[in-house]
């Protein structure tokens, strides 16, 4: 059973630095694209970043890049996001996703994990 | 950038049919992508590539995409397609995939 679980989230001071992971199960992150997607709260989805299949092809969101970097360990089936220069409005639910047919639609999702940044 | 333009809700009868847009520019040239997300819950896939339907997804969900607007129909609304409904594509043209501003389905 396909099944992706987001861990890392929690309280960070602004311009501090994070990193969430995405543990996969039931598939190989080498074998598809692997999405970070975020919700602020009360907002819709926002499209942050993904790592094709071929594990060098990284794609990022106007509003996170040069601050955020996606990375995956093929031997752990995990996928990462690193979170540098962190500011309020990055506090979200930060979910990992799947990718069929890149590019292409996002599924599964994981159950999100929630970043709150604040002093 | 790439805009994708949804109303911000649609409201229904139960029994009746619930028809959500999805406004870009020649967006009938790309595969739209349709995702429900009910309160607290992560957000699913109820059509893919226009008009697909991903297993267990009821047939009451349908989906098409022409010129520039993309829809996402529910016929027979029921109280539990009550969610938020997000469409979303791929823009070649900057790398960078988008999302919908969302609308919320309210079954009356």
């Amino acid at each position: 059973q396909v099944h992706l679980v987001e861990s890392g989230g929690g309280v960070v001071q602004p311009g501090g630095s994070l990193r969430l992971s995405c543990a996969a199960s039931g598939f190989s992150v080498t074998n598809h694209g692997m999405h970070w997607v975020r919700q602020a709260p009360g907002k819709g989805l926002e499209w942050l970043a993904v790592l094709w299949y071929d594990g060098t092809t990284k794609y990022y969101a106007d509003s996170v890049q040069g601050r955020f970097s996606i990375s995956r360990d093929n031997s752990e089936n995990t996928l990462f996001l690193q979170m540098t220069s962190l500011r309020a409005d990055d506090t979200a639910v930060y979910y990992c996703a799947r990718e069929r047919g890149t590019p292409g639609w996002l599924d599964p999702w994981g159950q999100g994990t929630l970043v709150t940044v604040s002093s | 950038s790439y805009v994708l333009t949804q109303p911000p809700s649609v409201s229904v009868a139960p029994g009746k049919t619930a028809t959500i847009t999805c406004g870009g520019a020649n967006i009938g040239s790309k595969s739209v992508h349709w995702y429900q997300q009910k309160p607290g819950q992560a957000p699913v896939l109820v059509i893919y590539s226009d008009s697909d339907r991903p297993s267990g997804i009821p047939d009451r969900f349908s989906g098409f995409n022409s010129e520039n607007t993309a829809t996402l129909t529910i016929s027979r609304v029921e109280a539990g397609d009550e969610a938020d409904y997000y469409c979303q594509v791929w823009a070649s043209r900057t790398d960078q995939y988008v999302f919908g501003s969302g609308t919320k389905v309210t079954v009356l």
